[in-house]
């Protein structure tokens, strides 16, 4: 039962260009999110968060939205920049736990 | 500031044997975590501590085995490896239960 999906595999840009990485969710107690960007042969890195209290959160160059209706949310990167190229994670917790739910990620890839 | 180190980097094992993945954090963080992430897949929670001395068991426990005698390490208990365990493992810690999770650099997993 995959609780948190990412259903783009893979997802190729053009520097300067937005990057709109895509997220949906099933289980209706999770109440906060994150994204976590991974290169190569590292660990993930925490990117930016969003509690079900807001529909938008804005951090530099990323912004998360947040549908609850549809268990949807999304990562805006923009402008892309080659260096953004990694595997970015969609994660969910419940407000009750530590836990984290995972999605399988996404291999963003911005041309130069 | 080291952050969350693990040791080794790289371990081939064969069938039946076993091993300990070390994991330390030096953030005084309450909360630890170990995953593993299979390719193509997300990360998968295997067991995690809440504090010195209390451990609980994730979505994938069967196979390993943790302590947590300090709050600084948290080791990770492979008993008679099997292939099904090939994978790369991570460690994470977390100070507070909304916090966000910060990541050790891996140790990638063979079992042949």
């Amino acid at each position: 039962d995959q609780q948190v999906k990412q259903n783009s595999p893979s997802l190729s840009v053009q520097e300067g260009r937005i990057s709109i990485l895509n997220c949906d969710y099933t289980n209706s107690m999770f109440d906060y999110f994150l994204w976590y960007k991974k290169y190569p042969a590292e660990g993930p890195t925490f990117l930016i968060s969003i509690s079900s209290i807001k529909d938008k959160n804005e951090d530099g160059r990323f912004t998360v939205f947040l549908n609850k209706s549809a268990k949807h949310l999304s990562l805006h990167i923009v402008p892309s920049q080659p260096g953004d190229s990694a595997v970015y994670f969609c994660a969910a917790k419940e407000t009750s736990g530590s836990r984290l739910t995972f999605g399988e990620g996404t291999q963003l890839t911005v041309n130069p | 500031n080291a952050g969350v180190t693990q040791t080794p980097k790289f371990r081939i094992l064969k069938i039946g044997q076993s091993m300990t993945l070390q994991c330390t954090q030096d953030m005084n963080h309450n909360y630890m975590y170990w995953y593993r992430q299979d390719p193509g897949m997300g990360l998968k929670l295997i067991y995690y501590s809440v504090g010195a001395g209390i451990t609980d068991k994730g979505e994938v426990p069967n196979g390993y085995n943790v302590s947590r005698s300090t709050t600084e390490d948290f080791p990770l208990r492979l008993e008679l490896a099997a292939p099904s365990q090939t994978s790369v493992y991570f460690c994470a810690s977390s100070g507070q239960v909304f916090g966000e999770q910060y990541f050790g650099p891996g140790t990638r997993l063979t079992v042949t």
